[in-house]
């Protein structure tokens, strides 16, 4: 089966343009997340996604925004890119959501390098 | 709010030695533990969970972990290092309520030496 797909792998991008992320679940997940590693915060979480509606989100402007796909493919959008965006964006796919914890299986990462 | 410390930055060990990574979690009820693997330019790998039952959890690659309640700590260990374990490891918790949302430690570097 294969894993999780991110696309692009890497994206440069200029203070103030907008970009968008691309995340392809396992074959059957229905729940995405999106993490952001920096060297300086670490792994933080922003949002979970479930049959298309967001059930969860982290502590981070409203700049970031994502959304999920009836094929569960879903997409994360950061507008007015800032230098601090430079960041490993991070996307996990499980098969189920709700009040109980699943098991997450993440994708390899975009790089974003904000310039 | 829950959190998870790994108090160790960088770990070096000899190969063919034994390793045990720490983890803390702060939490007032049990919760889902992960241990996650790193290699450079690349995302996660599960290595163990523990969501409830025998404490001491096998993983793949020959990890295990124990949870240990009264110490808030769900420890890595393995009993044989290989080069090929060098990379950065994340211990993460998940909670009743909050969906799949993990919050991570700050990760141990492991650095393996021949």
């Amino acid at each position: 089966k294969a894993g999780v797909t991110q696309t692009p792998r890497y994206l440069i991008k200029t203070r103030g343009q907008q970009v968008t992320l691309s995340c392809s679940p396992i074959s059957g997940h229905r729940s995405v997340s999106w993490y952001q590693q920096t060297p300086g915060q670490g792994l933080q979480f922003l949002f979970e996604y479930f049959s298309e509606t967001q059930r969860n989100k982290g502590n981070f402007p409203g700049r970031f925004s994502g959304r999920q796909f009836s094929n569960s493919r879903s997409e994360m959008n950061v507008s007015t890119l800032e230098l601090g965006d430079s960041a490993l964006y991070l996307c996990a796919s499980s098969i189920k959501a709700g009040a109980v914890a699943d098991t997450q299986y993440f994708g390899p990462g975009t790089r974003l390098t904000v310039l | 709010a829950q959190s998870v410390t790994q108090p160790d930055i960088h770990i070096t060990v000899s190969e063919g030695a034994s390793l045990e990574l720490r983890c803390n979690y702060s939490y007032g009820a049990t919760p889902y533990l992960f241990w996650y693997v790193q290699s450079p330019g690349q995302g996660l790998q599960l290595l163990l969970k523990y969501f409830s039952g025998d404490t001491l959890v096998q993983g793949i690659k020959g990890f295990e972990a124990e949870f240990k309640r009264s110490q808030s700590s769900f420890n890595l260990r393995k009993p044989s290092v290989h080069w090929s374990d060098a990379a950065e490891y994340f211990c993460a918790v998940a909670v009743n309520n909050a969906g799949n949302m993990l919050t991570f430690g700050g990760g141990t570097r492991l650095m393996v030496k021949p």
